[in-house]
């Protein structure tokens, strides 16, 4: 059973146009929710992470929007380019190390 | 720094064969996780552990599985005996004692059993 829901499965996107990720979550333990980016035969690596004390935050072309009230949070990628194409995973844990991800979403990104 | 290292990045084996996977963490970090990826799963946490001490092995899948980790700049995951279901990338990830704990993924071993 899979504690953080992840859609969509993939997207495409023109070059320039912004991508969108979604994540949903139950546990209210969770105080850590970071975003992983994973290119094909690569390990994943942090893209960016954000903690419930805030609703946004901004790196670059990457933003995660964060209700905690909902207990949603998103990813938003800017002006996406064609190297932005891979795969996306959020995550979520309590005050342990136990990062549970969600299911990953492909993102490709159309020249 | 070289990042965590993991050898081999591709293994073969026939079902019934023992399997070892190795990982090197970086350097200093306290944290180091094992991970499996397939597609019908995702990325699943196996087991991981704090200054070389197995702190949570909940997501081992049986008693096939074990690790060990016998000092700070090594650890390994085997499989005795394997099984075609086993097929799967597995990640090994360090992370240091930190507030944000990121952790730190290796480029993982391809797990083919046949």
């Amino acid at each position: 059973q899979q504690q953080v829901k992840q859609s969509p499965q993939s997207l495409i996107v023109q070059k320039g146009g912004i991508s969108i990720i979604n994540c949903a979550y139950e546990n209210t333990a969770f105080d850590y929710f970071p975003w992983y980016q994973q290119f094909p035969g690569k390990g994943p690596a942090l893209l960016i992470a954000i903690r419930p004390d805030v609703s946004e935050k901004k790196e670059g072309r990457f933003t995660i929007s964060f209700n905690k009230s909902a207990k949603q949070f998103s990813l938003h990628i800017m002006d996406s380019q064609p190297g932005d194409s891979a795969t996306y995973f959020c995550a979520a844990r309590p005050n342990d190390y136990k990062l549970s991800f969600g299911a990953g979403t492909t993102v490709t990104v159309r020249a | 720094d070289a990042g965590v290292i993991q050898s081999p990045r591709h293994e073969v084996t026939e079902m019934g064969q023992e399997v070892t996977l190795r990982c090197k963490p970086i350097s200093g970090h306290d944290y180091l996780f094992w991970y499996r990826q397939t597609m019908m799963r995702g990325l699943e946490l196996l087991i991981y552990f704090n200054n070389n001490v197995p702190i949570d092995d909940s997501g081992m899948p049986e008693d096939r599985f074990s690790a060990k980790m016998p000092n700070a700049s090594f650890s390994t995951l085997k499989i005795q005996p394997s099984e075609p279901r086993d097929s799967a990338v597995y990640f090994c990830a360090s992370s240091s004692d930190s507030i944000s704990g990121e952790q730190y993924f290796g480029p993982g071993t391809r797990l083919t059993v046949t």
